[in-house]
């Protein structure tokens, strides 16, 4: 069964820019979170999407957004980048909602804003 | 801010030492997981535990789960070279209903000298 596969994996952006990266969920699985990791805070919450609809929030500005499509494959999207946007950018997947769902990491996507 | 804290930040072992970390939380946890993430890489689910006063074996890995539930540790006997990475804890925090986040600790880096 194939993973978690994001894209791109690694991107270079200008500040003032906007990116979009993409999330394929392991099949079968309709839940998918995502996470920002930097050496000095490292992996936070983002915001995670079950069925199309945003069910949790983590604390990060409106210029992060996301969607989930009905076949479950995410996006997110930031505007306007900053310099502190650069991290690893972590898409994860589970069965479902819950408390007792393990989730399962993408590789990422590297983003690095100049 | 992080609510799941995690001790040591960095451990530097003999190769064939013993290693652990702790995990503590201000609030009982539902479950705690752990993952382990390469230079590198990305975290990867190593195991759950759910019931209090857990204990659950990998190898030589040796997973606890506090009676209270509000805290967790990970101990590797003799340590290898592929032990290297950071380990993470993460539970699952919230305010009630769906309203549920898996937060993680800043993990612990763990290198091995041969």
């Amino acid at each position: 069964k194939a993973g978690v596969t994001q894209t791109p994996r690694y991107l270079i952006k200008t500040r003032g820019q906007q990116v979009t990266l993409s999330c394929s969920p392991i099949s079968g699985h309709r839940s998918v979170s995502w996470y920002q990791q930097t050496p000095g805070q490292g992996l936070q919450f983002l915001f995670e999407y079950f069925s199309e609809t945003q069910r949790n929030k983590g604390n990060f500005p409106g210029r992060f957004s996301g969607r989930q499509f009905s076949n479950s494959r995410s996006e997110m999207n930031v505007s306007t980048l900053e310099l502190g946007d650069s991290a690893l950018y972590l898409c994860a997947s589970s069965l479902g909602q819950g408390t007792r769902n393990t989730i399962y990491f993408g590789e990422g996507s590297w983003l690095t804003v100049v | 801010g992080q609510q799941v804290m995690q001790i040591p930040q960095y451990q530097h072992v003999q190769e064939g030492e013993d290693f652990t970390t702790y995990c503590n939380s201000s609030t009982t946890l539902s479950n705690i997981q752990w993952y382990k993430q390469r230079p590198g890489g990305h975290p990867v689910f190593l195991i759950q535990l759910v019931k209090s006063g857990e204990v659950k074996k990998q190898k030589r890995l040796t997973f606890q789960f506090g009676e209270a539930k509000k805290n967790s540790s990970l101990h590797i006997t003799a340590t290898q070279t592929t032990d290297v990475g950071t380990y993470f804890c993460a539970g699952w925090k919230g305010s009630g209903g769906s309203n549920y986040k898996l937060t993680f600790g800043k993990g612990t880096l763990l290198t091995v000298n041969p």
